[in-house]
């Protein structure tokens, strides 16, 4: 079956313009995780939801980024005003349900800002 | 968050088994033990999780110890694919992963 589907794969930005990542998770899967990963480092947790509802967002560096799953499935990341420090891989990861299920990770979108 | 500690880097031969290991002395009662690996220009794979008891699946083996302050992730029959990052991570229920720099793992032909 499909698994966690990334979009795109590389993008490629000027400083101060808007990018939207795609993720669409593995279907039926309720909770889906945004990590951020620099080179040469583990991932880190950017936000959290459980269907449709942001439960977390602790992870979020700056107000310049927003995440959304209005239907609970498909979630948008979006980087406003992008700065060279946002370059990183960006990993979307979903869950089956609220117990102790795996995560099963995309390949990531690698943000380069120029 | 509950801290791991991995060595940075191990090194081992295709066709011999793997012992990697996990020092987590803070470990809470309700903290699962989690394994994940990275291989390069992909996302984290989920390998194992336990929680006391030793577990088994295709990919490999969780030993936990007695006391829960460390586990040992053992890849049975090391191949070339298996040549990644090992994550060690402790968690509840749904929550988010907090990865550390993981164990590089090494394996020669």
């Amino acid at each position: 079956g499909a698994g966690v589907s990334q979009s795109p794969r590389y993008k490629v930005a000027k400083r101060g313009q808007d990018v939207a990542l795609r993720c669409d998770p593995i279907s039926g899967h309720v909770s889906l995780f945004w990590y951020q990963q620099a080179l040469g480092q583990g991932p880190e947790f950017l936000t959290y939801f459980q269907n449709e509802a942001q439960l977390d967002k602790s992870g979020l560096p700056s107000d310049r980024f927003f995440a959304e799953r209005p239907e609970g499935s498909v979630s948008t990341l979006k980087i406003q005003r992008t700065q060279q420090e946002d370059s990183a891989v960006y990993l979307c990861a979903s869950s089956a349900d609220y117990s102790n299920q795996p995560q099963h990770f995309g390949d990531g979108t690698r943000l380069s800002i120029l | 968050d509950a801290k791991t500690t991995q060595p940075n880097s191990m090194e081992s031969n295709e066709e011999e088994p793997v012992h990697l290991p996990c020092n987590h002395s803070t470990i809470s009662g309700t903290d699962y033990i989690h394994w994940y690996r990275q291989l390069p220009s992909q996302g984290p794979e989920y390998v194992i999780h336990g929680l006391t008891s030793n577990v088994n699946n295709r990919m490999a083996s969780l030993a936990i110890a007695e006391d829960r302050k460390s586990s040992t992730l053992i890849l049975h029959r090391a191949t070339l694919r298996d040549a990644a990052v090992y994550y060690c991570i402790l968690g509840q229920g749904a929550q988010k992963l907090v990865f550390g720099q993981g164990t590089r793992l090494t394996i020669n032909p």
